[in-house]
């Protein structure tokens, strides 16, 4: 089946830098979305992207939808210690409900 | 309301053990879906149901049964599960179920089977 393949696996970071991670597929998508989850929770959505090129804001999260539709970016900007968590890109594959995730970047922000 | 409600947060059961899974919504979302996830693992897709019909079941066991009974509220009854079913239990619904349509997920359920 289809896979998404995000990087890095995880990071460390202190408190007030950007993060960039990515998510990349063999296949093309028309849809990616940005989730994040925290642990013992369920994922929450931070931004959907629905247009190659595309670029969407969320506060200090920014999404962008990769030109060839086979990648996707997300950057946040002055971290903070809650944007601890695991991350996960995702995008609809096959028939329309079926939902397929990323592999995850799991952020840690230290003081 | 934009919320997904799921009951219990945890569960213990025992092989031999019935138990249920409860998940609600009340955005008037049609599509329904359920997830599981292990630990340090992205969720899973197990079954969806589009206006109260199973429309995917992606190879579950039978051992998990799903049910929606009416268009907010989704169970997942669960029968002689095996230790390795431990895991995070997702629902998740979406106005439709569309490419379009974004999925929202509820909290939960951590199910440990001994």
């Amino acid at each position: 089946g289809q896979q998404l393949n995000q990087s890095p696996q995880s990071m460390f970071i202190q408190e007030g830098e950007d993060v960039s991670m990515n998510c990349t597929s063999s296949s093309i998508f028309n849809t990616w979305l940005w989730y994040k989850q925290d642990p013992g929770e369920g994922p929450v959505l931070l931004i959907a992207l629905y247009k190659a090129g595309e670029l969407t804001s969320n506060g200090r999260l920014t999404a962008q939808f990769g030109i060839t539709r086979k990648d996707s970016f997300l950057n946040i900007s002055a971290s903070i210690p809650s944007d601890v968590g695991i991350y996960f890109c995702a995008g609809p594959t096959g028939t329309a409900s079926k939902l397929t995730f990323g592999t995850g970047t799991r952020l840690q922000v230290t003081l | 309301d934009t919320e997904v409600t799921q009951t219990p947060k945890h569960l213990v059961m025992g092989m031999t053990n019935k138990k249920s899974l409860k998940c609600e919504q009340h955005m008037g979302h049609r599509a329904m879906y359920w997830y599981k996830q292990k630990a340090k693992k992205p969720p899973e897709l197990m079954f969806v149901y589009s206006y109260e019909k199973l429309s995917i079941n992606e190879s579950v066991p039978s051992r998990f049964s799903p049910e929606c009974p009416n268009s907010s509220l989704l169970n997942l009854h669960l029968h002689a599960l095996q230790p390795e079913d431990s895991a995070l239990y997702l629902c998740a619904s979406s106005p439709t179920s569309g490419k379009k349509d974004t999925q929202y997920f509820g909290p939960g359920t951590r199910l440990t089977v001994l």
